[in-house]
């Protein structure tokens, strides 16, 4: 069975701080995603990556980074967190035939 | 882009009746995949089923759905509604640059 993790599985950050949100997967697989979850929006991609050193922009970037600095390892880093920000995260491993999601992370920013 | 329509934010049905969930898509790419994922409360989501081949049906776990590329759909069924049924469910598409693009997902919440 594929694993993938998060860490924290909880946040609670300040306006204007900076916030990373880290995903760790054992599948070896080369694409990794992270995704944020809103009620009336679904699951929508930030940002995706196809394999160490690589990054690339999904479809509602703005406000976030993300850095794979190896294989199994892929971060989403806001720099300057905003309330709208405020969402549930999860990051994803796979390829075309599936992708398999980790826990989430609940990010609230006062 | 890409995109996927699910029409239906929420349904709500009597155990035992029959389950149909729509979801139609909009790619440019010839040779789309289509997924459905599910997600139950306090979970991540997980793949229910999925196809590649315009026509043919698909089944698992009771659901089942077929890829009408003619209609650009990718609706779930299934013949009798459980309780455990409840959860959010989204339809994927894995077109152009290689990565899922998700519909809003459609809630169904069966009733005893």
């Amino acid at each position: 069975e594929a694993a993938v993790t998060q860490s924290p599985r909880n946040k609670v950050a300040v306006t204007g701080g900076k916030v990373t949100l880290s995903c760790n997967q054992t599948n070896n697989h080369n694409n990794m995603y992270w995704y944020r979850q809103d009620t009336g929006h679904g699951l929508r991609l930030i940002h995706y990556s196809y394999g160490a050193g690589s990054t690339e922009k999904g479809d509602i970037p703005d406000g976030y980074k993300a850095s794979r600095p190896s294989q199994e390892n892929f971060s989403l880093i806001l720099e300057l967190a905003t309330p709208s920000q405020t969402s549930v995260y999860f990051c994803a491993s796979g390829d075309s035939r599936e992708q398999y999601f980790g826990p989430g992370t609940r990010l609230t920013v006062l | 882009g890409d995109s996927v329509t699910q029409t239906e934010g929420l349904v709500t049905l009597t155990e035992g009746l029959p389950v149909m969930l729509n979801c139609t898509y909009q790619t440019i790419y010839s040779n789309p995949f289509l997924f459905w994922y599910v997600q139950h409360l306090n979970e991540s989501p997980r793949l229910l089923l999925k196809s590649f081949t315009d026509n043919k049906r698909t089944e698992h776990q009771g659901f089942h759905a077929t890829l009408h590329k003619s209609s650009s759909s990718f609706h779930l069924q299934k013949s009798s509604a459980q309780l455990s049924d409840s959860a959010l469910y989204y339809c994927a598409l894995y077109g152009s640059f290689n990565k899922l693009t998700f519909g809003a997902g459609t809630r169904l919440a069966v009733c005893p």
